[in-house]
């Protein structure tokens, strides 16, 4: 069922670093690309979405960009934090389907 | 204002047993979902209504899984038999609108079927 790929899986950054987190997707009718930040016990939580008619879409330290030929789009954390260490999902949907497809999920630690 | 809720938070259930699942999504949200998430993935759909209507139930692993919504405001989730890959964090989100744009989910209910 998933057709959402993300990478990588886990990722380990120093305070004030760069995290980048990457998706893939598959289905070119998906037209809503929302990330979520989960921490534990928690369910997730919507952080920063994008719509392909944009390429970047930046809210505080937090920025999506999107290529919509590769069919990719990333998450960028500026100035990651220790708050900031959490799971990652990206997500896509389309109007031809009901549900939001998730991606794997990245685990992110970020080093004092 | 009060998010979505889901109770219990964690079930433990011997093999063979039914399970209920409770989703209190936020008021006046018109869409419920239903995802079924397993330690270390993303969450995966189940099912979705729109208010009472159950529009989707193409996730549903089996037909042990029931969900419903008789009054278009709280949500169960009814697993029949529990069998040992039943076990997963069940998450409910709700949305405003009959898309589902900012979904917000609830905590989940971890359930265990030994």
């Amino acid at each position: 069922q998933q057709q959402v790929k993300q990478s990588p899986q886990s990722l380990i950054v120093q305070k004030g670093g760069i995290s980048i987190i990457n998706c893939a997707y598959e289905n070119t009718a998906f037209d809503y690309f929302p990330w979520y930040q989960q921490f534990p016990g928690k369910g997730p939580a919507l952080l920063i979405a994008i719509r392909p008619d944009v390429s970047e879409k930046k809210e505080g330290r937090f920025t999506i960009s999107f290529n919509k030929s590769a069919k990719q789009f990333s998450l960028h954390i500026m100035d990651s934090q220790p708050g900031d260490s959490a799971t990652y999902f990206c997500a896509a949907w389309g109007p031809n389907n009901n549900d939001m497809r998730f991606g794997a999920g990245t685990r992110l630690t970020v080093k004092p | 204002g009060a998010g979505v809720s889901q109770s219990p938070r964690y079930k433990v259930a011997k093999r063979g047993q039914d399970v209920a699942l409770r989703c209190d999504p936020i008021s006046g949200h018109v869409s419920l979902f239903w995802y079924q998430q397993a330690l270390g993935q993303g969450p995966e759909f189940l099912t979705y209504f729109q208010n009472e209507a159950q529009l989707d139930k193409s996730g549903l692993p089996s037909d042990r899984f029931f969900a419903e919504r008789p009054e278009g405001s709280v949500s169960t989730l009814k697993i029949q038999r529990t069998q040992q890959e039943d076990s997963a964090v069940y998450l409910c989100a709700s949305s405003q609108t009959s898309l589902p744009y900012e979904q917000y989910f609830g905590p989940g209910t971890r359930l265990t079927v030994t």
